[in-house]
């Protein structure tokens, strides 16, 4: 695609439950990033995919976040049993090879949890 | 390890004044700077990048910064400030070379006062 597509835009849930936020990255874009945006914190690093290397994961802040990279292409990050503190926007970034290559940002997903 | 440091959450100019958004850096290798900007609604995007060369670098809109090994920082700054840019101005480091994960800052928000 052109860019960034990250899916739902919008999600509404209740505390307990668990959602899965989607990233279709550029195509060929081997780097991509999820990010999470919330009131005042700025934006927090959660975990990086880089082609086949292990990934990233210093940034999850609990074992109820997990995040999938399938075939290099599509990511999913997963929040289980989630809480009033995991409501934020959660954004997904790509870039070509290379850390000195911009991100390219989607429009990401803005979590509520009730 | 590294991490970004941007004073001031918030800043406040006059319309035609002089714009200074701080940014300091702690990074054990060279890095790579960057500065994002978020437009209300709008996603993050590239406003300018140093890698290597010369450390004064300049951007989209009339923006620059200069990165300054001595005093670890890469503040951006524009001669005269517009309402359009009004915004969230986000700090970003990356080690040189490698493929390690970019971090950002907590994000200046600039307001443009008529």
């Amino acid at each position: 695609g052109a860019g960034v597509s990250q899916s739902p835009s919008n999600k509404v849930t209740e505390k307990g439950k668990d959602v899965e936020l989607r990233c279709d990255p550029i195509s060929g874009h081997t780097a991509l990033y999820w990010y999470r945006q919330s009131l005042g914190q700025g934006l927090e690093f959660l975990i990086y995919f880089q082609g086949n290397s292990a990934p990233d994961k210093s940034g999850l802040p609990s074992d109820r976040f997990s995040a999938e990279r399938t075939g290099g292409s599509v990511s999913t990050l997963t929040i289980q049993r989630t809480q009033q503190e995991d409501s934020a926007v959660y954004l997904c970034a790509s870039s070509s090879q290379g850390p000195n290559e911009k991100l390219f940002f989607g429009s990401g997903t803005q979590l509520s949890v009730l | 390890a590294q991490s970004v440091t941007q004073l001031g959450s918030h800043v406040s100019v006059s319309e035609g004044a002089l714009v200074l958004l701080r940014c300091n850096y702690s990074s054990s290798v060279p890095p790579y700077l960057f500065w994002y900007v978020q437009y209300p609604n709008q996603g993050l995007q590239l406003l300018l990048k140093y890698t290597t060369g010369a450390t004064l670098v300049k951007g989209i809109n009339g923006f620059e910064a200069e990165f300054k090994k001595s005093e670890t920082s890469f503040h951006l700054t524009k001669p005269s400030a517009h309402m359009s840019d009004a915004a969230e101005y986000f700090c970003a480091v990356s080690p040189a070379g490698g493929y390690q994960k970019v971090t950002f800052g907590t994000g200046t928000k600039l307001q443009v006062i008529p």
